[in-house]
């Protein structure tokens, strides 16, 4: 069963737009959750990450939304640039070690 | 930043032989990492590491797996013997404590023919 899951696979979005990848979880313990972000030929680098206690956490153009009850979060970002083009992968945890990373959103900015 | 690197980046090994995977963490980290991706699937957790010993590993990490870090020197995941399930490129990730940052090497493409 798979423990994290992430939609859109693929996103394509113009400059300027906001771009929102959405993921959602299974398991309830999951107080921790990382988004990492990575570039082709590149390692997962974290992006921002949110803990369970909080709804909302916002660094810069990327802003990460917390719905508990759901089970969901969302990651915003604001004013997409090319440079932005990358897969976010979505993870959870219970403490900060041993994701569980979903499958990745691979999104396209357009300029 | 701080980098996690991996050495070879692409590797490819018979079936059957023994392959080591090398990684140098974050000079100062304490814990070590790695997880299993398989082409169009999710990375997976495979084991930690802290202070010479393993802490927790998943169902994925079979008993052909095993990891060390002799003398600070590279952290390594061995697979003997490797089967072509074991095709997959293998992420090694390093954190100063169990509360902070996990940062991640580039991998290496592991595959078995």
């Amino acid at each position: 069963q798979q423990q994290v899951r992430q939609s859109p696979q693929s996103l394509t979005v113009w400059e300027g737009e906001t771009a929102i990848l959405n993921c959602s979880y299974e398991d309830s313990t999951f107080n921790y959750f990382p988004w990492y972000q990575q570039f082709p030929g590149e390692g997962p680098a974290l992006l921002i990450s949110i803990s369970s206690v909080s709804d909302k956490k916002e660094d810069g153009r990327f802003t990460i939304f917390f719905n508990k009850r759901e089970k969901k979060l969302s990651l915003h970002i604001t004013d997409s640039q090319p440079g932005d083009s990358a897969t976010y992968f979505c993870a959870a945890s219970t403490g900060y070690q041993n994701f569980y990373f979903g499958k990745g959103t691979s999104l396209t900015v357009i300029p | 930043g701080p980098k996690v690197l991996q050495i070879p980046s692409h590797q490819i090994i018979d079936m059957g032989q023994m392959v080591t995977l090398n990684c140098d963490p974050v000079s100062n980290h304490l814990y070590f990492y790695w997880y299993k991706q398989i082409l169009g699937q999710q990375m997976e957790f495979l084991v930690n590491f802290y202070n010479g010993k393993v802490m927790e590993k998943s169902k994925l990490f079979k008993d052909q797996f095993s990891v060390e870090r002799p003398d600070g020197s590279y952290f390594t995941l061995k697979i003997q013997p490797t089967a072509l399930e074991d095709s997959a490129v293998y992420f090694c990730a390093s954190s100063l404590g169990t509360d902070t940052e996990v940062f991640f090497g580039k991998g290496t493409r592991l595959t078995v023919v």
